[in-house]
This record gives structure tokens, sequence and C-alpha cells, in this order.
């Protein structure tokens, strides 16, 4: 069965840094998603891309972040100088939309800054 | 905020009873979808109720929405070990769009 991909799984950096995470969205989905857990907390939407451009963002997503579907296949979430508090799970999805609008995400990727 | 709470925070059931979470919202949506996580792991999407839809059903789940309360229920019957997660709601606004999630049920099932 069709699945996200997420590389990679875990991700060290520090402070001031910038890091780039990776999805493989489903092949034949339409929209992408980027979302963020920070640790014991709730689910929280940054952005929603379709089209090759951004359809919606939250007011997390500043300008120290930025997406890219550099071709056919990624979806990227760039920040630019990470934060302490830009630790979390950050979780790429996908959504056919056409009739199906179901969100299907990815396994995460844990970025921890120091 | 879009998104209510989710009731309980945590529910501990032993193996073969059935399991009720219940997600509460604020405004109109055009969806709501339920997802599973295991501890530390990824969502996994169980099942989507569109709002003009009041009962859904798969496997062992059934999910409720009613428009005029602004909730949804997912009803796990005869449980397992294995449906120990955490379950969330999310709501959508719209076709493609955002989703909103809730702080999730905590449940743990006992063999």
């Amino acid at each position: 069965e069709p699945e996200v991909t997420q590389t990679p799984s875990h991700q060290v950096t520090q402070m001031g840094q910038e890091v780039i995470l990776r999805c493989v969205p489903i092949s034949n989905h339409l929209y992408f998603y980027w979302y963020r857990q920070i640790l014991g907390q709730k689910v929280e939407f940054l952005v929603s891309f379709y089209n090759n451009e951004i359809s919606e963002k939250s007011e997390i997503f500043d300008d120290q972040f930025s997406v890219e579907r550099p071709d056919g296949s990624n979806f990227t979430l760039k920040i630019r100088s990470t934060k302490l508090e830009d630790s979390a799970m950050y979780f790429c999805a996908s959504s056919e939309l056409a009739v199906k609008y179901e969100q299907y995400f990815g396994p995460g990727t844990r970025l921890t800054v120091t | 905020s879009q998104q209510g709470e989710e009731d309980p925070q945590a529910l501990s059931i032993q193996e073969g009873e059935n399991a009720t979470m219940n997600c509460s919202y604020k405004t109109s949506i055009n969806n709501l979808q339920w997802y599973r996580q295991n501890s530390g792991r990824g969502l996994v999407h169980l099942i989507l109720i569109r709002s003009n839809e009041r009962e859904k059903h798969s496997g062992r789940l059934r999910v409720t929405l009613d428009t005029s309360k602004k909730s949804s229920s997912l009803l796990i019957t005869a449980s397992r070990a294995a449906d120990t997660a955490s379950y969330f709601c999310a709501t959508g606004y719209n076709q493609g769009g955002k989703l909103i999630f809730g702080q999730g049920t905590e449940l743990s099932v006992k063999p």
C-alpha cells in the first residue's frame, strides 16, 4: 500500500542552523501538508501546498519557514535559523483531494535543536 | 479556537470491552477524521466522516457525527491490547484544507 515517507527520522541541529526536512508524498496525491507536534502537545498545522504554491499557512509558519517541491516526488520543509522552540516532531501529509480528502501522514522527523 | 476538547483524556479498559471517545468542535466543518498514534510514532488514519453523514463503520470502528451538537464519537468494539494508543479527532473545514487536531484520548487496553 502506498505511504508517505520522511527523511531523516531524527535530526539534531544547533540553534541558528538551517535544516531541511524531506518528504515523499503518495504519488497520485495533489495536496501536501506539514504539521508539527511538540512533545506532549497536540498536532498543529503549519502549511498546505497545492499546484506548486502555498494554499494556506498558520501563524507558526513565519519567514523562517519555507516549503518547496523541487521535483516531481519530493516535498521539503526548510527552517532557516532554528530556535530551541522548533524542537518537535514534524509530520508530512498528503491528500488525493479530487474525490477522497483523507490526509495520510508520514512517520515524522524528530527535530532536536540544541 | 476552532477545536474543542476530546474526552476522556485517558481511558483504561479490559480487553474485549468497548471503548468510546468523544470529540467536540466549535465551528461548522466539512469533514472530521480520526487518527491513531502509538507512542512516539506517526499518525495512522482510521476513518473520515463527512458533514452530511451521521454514522460510518470500518471493521471494529464506528464513528458518529452530530453536527447540531458539534460533536463526534469513536467507538472501538471488542478492544484488543494492540488498540492501546492515543486517538485524535481532526476537523477539516474545506476540501484539501488544514486539519485542526484535538488533544487526544489516551486509550489503554489491558490484556
